[in-house]
């Protein structure tokens, strides 16, 4: 069964940091992984998309990498700032979509 | 990007009454849609998927007889939460993938929040 754990579950950092919230996933078999932002009480926008076959992804100040054989990824964020605060979901593609916990994130001005 | 639009956005009812509830994609066709629900500081949890044209496939420990679902066009599936107890109340999402369902980026509705009284 596919599990996916999301580390840490709340960060809050001064903005302007750079930042790296954390996935992982038990099971290598996955179509894709994606990122995505939830802002309270909204739905989800989706940040990154990474297929199975790729390392990595970048979008602006976000870069998400993959590593499917030790069941990985990372989402890293430069230059932080107070609209980056959220809660960031990433989820495994494996015919149906599962989601980690999340991790919220606050940036402090 | 692509857009999937919910509605109603929130709805209150009364214990006992039925709700639907709309998962529309607006510029792209999506012969499958998949409903999640989520509870106050939660993930994303499946409940559905919905095939249009045939009957939806439901996760395990969801009630198909409670949660019905249609997904009787290209672009349009329904959720209908049936003799809505409190228990239900919720956030319900839905998704829809452009393009290929394996590789295919999912795009997700604004969620609707249910209150059952």
């Amino acid at each position: 069964k596919q599990e996916v754990t999301q580390i840490p579950a709340a960060l809050s950092v001064p903005e302007g940091e750079n930042l790296v919230l954390n996935c992982s996933f038990t099971d290598s078999a996955i179509y894709n992984l994606q990122w995505f932002r939830q802002d309270p009480g909204k739905g989800l926008t989706s940040l990154l998309l990474i297929q199975s076959s790729q390392r990595e992804q970048t979008s602006g100040r976000l870069n998400a990498s993959l590593d499917k054989s030790s069941g990985r990824s990372t989402l890293y964020i430069a230059a932080s700032q107070p609209g980056d605060s959220a809660t960031y979901l990433c989820a495994v593609h494996t015919g149906k979509l599962i989601f980690g916990q999340g991790t919220t994130l606050q940036v402090k001005p | 990007g692509a857009v999937v639009s919910q509605h109603p956005s929130w709805v209150i009812c009364k214990s006992g009454t039925s709700v639907k509830i709309e998962c529309r994609s607006l510029d792209f066709q999506a012969t499958t849609m998949f409903w999640y629900r989520q509870f106050p500081k939660q993930s994303l949890m499946l409940m559905a998927t919905s095939n249009e044209g045939s009957k939806a496939t439901y996760e395990q420990g969801v009630e198909k007889d409670k949660f019905l679902i249609n997904h009787a066009s290209l672009t349009l599936s329904t959720l209908t939460v049936t003799s809505a107890h409190p228990e239900d109340s919720s956030f319900y999402i839905c998704s829809a993938p452009l393009r290929g369902l394996d590789t295919g980026e999912l795009f997700f509705g604004e969620g609707s929040r249910l209150t059952v009284l």
